[in-house]
């Protein structure tokens, strides 16, 4: 149980365009969600956190405009990076807390790679 | 505040040999710690997690951490390591409950060499 799913796996984009990463709790509902970033051999930083019905909460540093984030239903959220450029290029990991539980779980992430 | 620092990047050890992975926090109140496992392009696999019960913890694949209050620590180790094991492995803290944030630490690559 507890399964987090991202879509795609692996994404390419050309500079400009926007890209959309799906993050979904495959066997449970998620009211809360977290979207972080990884730059190579570094650790995981937290661009925000997602909750259902509401606004995302970001981190500090975080563009809001650049990096959309919609929490439309308990078992989905999406991050969209607008108009991609290279600098964005990143792995990005979602997670899901399950409900009275203290624990995230994590999705497989998603390779961004803008040329 | 709550941080997490893990001491030593890069981590060799030998096939066989005692894996140490070092994991200091701090919080202002009590933790939630755990370990996590990352192989390349893959997320975050739990191997264990302290939540105020056990102080030793055992995790999957041999691992296990021991909850050290007095030293603000929560190293993971495993008796002998395997080539599997390569990997890299972040410990997060948290104050726990629906919606709290994770703190990591910047991560340890452990090379286990033949």
């Amino acid at each position: 149980g507890a399964v987090v799913s991202q879509h795609p796996s692996r994404v390419i984009c050309k500079s400009g365009t926007s890209v959309k990463i799906e993050c979904r709790s495959l066997d449970f509902q998620a009211t809360t969600m977290f979207w972080y970033r990884q730059f190579p051999k570094k650790s995981l930083m937290l661009m925000a956190t997602s909750n259902e019905g509401s606004k995302a909460t970001y981190e500090q540093g975080v563009e809001k405009d650049k990096f959309l984030i919609n929490h439309a239903s308990l078992t989905l959220s999406t991050l969209t990076v607008t108009s991609a450029h290279p600098e964005d290029s990143s792995f990005y990991i979602c997670s899901a807390s399950l409900p009275n539980h203290n624990e995230q779980f994590f999705g497989p992430g998603t390779r961004l790679t803008v040329l | 505040a709550q941080s997490v620092t893990q001491l030593g990047s890069h981590v060799s050890v030998s096939e066989g040999a005692l894996v140490l992975l070092r994991c200091n926090y701090s919080s202002s109140v009590p933790p939630y710690l755990f370990w996590y496992v990352q192989y390349p392009n893959q997320g975050l696999q739990l191997l264990l997690k302290y939540t105020s019960a056990a102080t030793l913890v055992k995790g999957i694949n041999g691992f296990e951490a021991e909850f050290k209050k007095s030293e603000t620590s929560f190293h993971l180790t495993k008796p002998s390591a395997h080539m599997s094991d390569a990997a890299e492995y972040f410990c997060a803290v948290s104050e726990g409950g629906t919606g709290n944030q994770f703190y990591f630490g910047t991560g340890t690559s452990l090379t286990v060499i033949p």
